[in-house]
């Protein structure tokens, strides 16, 4: 089946634009978790949805982010007023609420770069 | 709080030879402990997972890892290295089942022919 799916695969932007990032989780899945991978701070937790609860944004690194999971599937995840130090891959990954819910399925990232 | 420690950013050993990646983990409620690889421009694959079932665990591509508690160690080992083997690999530890995952620096390990 489909695995996790994230667009755009690569995205430039100018310091100071606002950027929308996606994600489209594996079907059924109903826990949904961001990542940023960056040279200085390795792999960093953003956020995690889980079915209808609140998010978890403890990971979140300033009010410039945020993120949304319409109808408990897609995940948008928008950096306002973009700074260089955004420019990171960010990854998605999704797992099921039931059986072997330990796995955490990620897409293939969107590599940021704020010039 | 959890946090994960990986001695060596990176290793490198001769085809054929042990692998032995470490990683060290904190934690104020039992965890649950993983291994990622990521292969150059790829998203992370799962080789392993400890849940609290048996203390030895098997994943994919021949690797293995133990979990000792008294430790705080989740050491990945595999017995011959292969030049597919050639990744980045990560540690991570949750508290709970589904929870946020929080990972150590990464291992880049290197195969020499």
């Amino acid at each position: 089946g489909a695995g996790v799916s994230q667009s755009p695969s690569n995205k430039v932007t100018e310091k100071g634009k606002d950027v929308e990032l996606r994600c489209d989780p594996i079907s059924g899945h109903t826990a949904l978790y961001w990542y940023r991978q960056s040279l200085g701070q390795g792999l960093e937790f953003l956020i995690y949805f889980q079915g209808n609860s609140a998010p978890d944004k403890s990971g979140l690194p300033s009010d410039r982010f945020s993120a949304e999971r319409t109808g408990g599937s897609v995940s948008t995840l928008t950096i306002q007023r973009t700074q260089q130090e955004d420019s990171a891959v960010y990854l998605c990954a999704s797992t099921s609420s039931g059986g072997n819910s330990y796995e955490q399925y990620f897409g293939p990232g969107t590599r940021l770069t704020v010039t | 709080a959890q946090s994960v420690t990986q001695l060596g950013s990176h290793v490198s050993v001769s085809e054929g030879a042990l692998v032995l990646l470490r990683c060290n983990y904190s934690s104020s409620v039992p965890p649950y402990l993983f291994w990622y690889v990521q292969y150059p421009n790829q998203g992370l694959q799962l080789l392993l997972k400890y849940t609290s079932a048996a203390t030895l665990v098997k994943g994919i591509n021949g690797f293995e890892a133990e979990f000792k508690k008294s430790e705080t160690s989740f050491h990945l080992t595999k017995p011959s290295a292969h030049m597919s083997d050639a990744a980045e690999y990560f540690c991570a530890v949750s508290g709970n089942q589904g929870g946020k995952l929080i990972f150590g620096q990464g291992t880049e390990l290197s195969v020499k022919p």
